[in-house]
């Protein structure tokens, strides 16, 4: 079975400019998460969904990022505009919910590099 | 709020050497908790978890972690570790009802030869 697929893998971006990452969960999760990893804040939830609804955005650094999930199988991250800061690995995860604790599997990652 | 520590950074280790990285959680009551492994480049895999029951876990690639609630800690133990073992693991906890899993910074394991 496919994982949790994710693109690009790879993006290297202007400040200031939008930046759209994009996520296809594993067929049939009803979870979807966003985490970001840095060297300084190691991996951070960023926001999480079930059954296409946002649960918990507590995560999300400012208002220049923004998450939707308008249907089962595909979720974006945008940033908007990005800066340098917002360099890192956004991952996204996702897991069959039936009951809290589920392994969450992830995805390969998008690394962003800002300059 | 739960949280969790990884007090070892970096670790080196011969291959055929054992291993145990440690992992300290505060929570409450019982957390789930959980070891990933991360090879360069890659996500997390799932190693093991723990939720209820026998305190010591198996989990794949021949590891085992140990929960014990005195101490607060799941260290993550592998007898004889190979050079493929190379990489960052870390451990993460999570409350009841919740998804908020909070992730350890990571112990970066190197295998010597």
């Amino acid at each position: 079975d496919a994982g949790v697929i994710q693109s690009p893998r790879h993006e290297v971006t202007e400040m200031g400019q939008e930046v759209t990452l994009r996520c296809k969960p594993i067929s049939g999760h009803d979870y979807l998460f966003w985490y970001r990893q840095t060297m300084m804040r190691g991996l951070e939830l960023l926001i999480y969904f079930n059954n296409n609804v946002p649960i918990d955005d507590s995560g999300m650094p400012e208002d220049r990022f923004s998450a939707k999930m308008p249907n089962a199988s595909f979720s974006t991250l945008k940033i908007q505009p990005s800066e340098p800061r917002d360099s890192a690995v956004y991952f996204c995860a996702s897991s069959l919910g039936r009951g809290y604790g589920n392994t969450i599997y992830f995805g390969e990652g998008s690394w962003l590099t800002v300059v | 709020a739960q949280s969790v520590t990884q007090p070892d950074i970096h670790i080196t280790v011969s291959e055929g050497a054992s291993l145990e990285l440690r992992c300290n959680y505060s929570y409450g009551a019982t957390p789930y908790l959980f070891w990933y492994v991360q090879s360069p480049g890659q996500g997390l895999q799932l190693l093991l978890k723990y939720f209820s029951g026998d305190t010591l876990v198996q989990g794949i690639k021949g590891f085992e972690a140990e929960f014990k609630r005195s101490q607060s800690s799941f260290n993550l133990r592998k007898p004889s570790v190979h050079w493929s073992d190379a990489a960052e693991y870390f451990c993460a906890v999570g409350a009841s009802g919740t998804y908020k899993y909070i992730f350890g910074t990571g112990t970066r394991l190197k295998v010597l030869a």
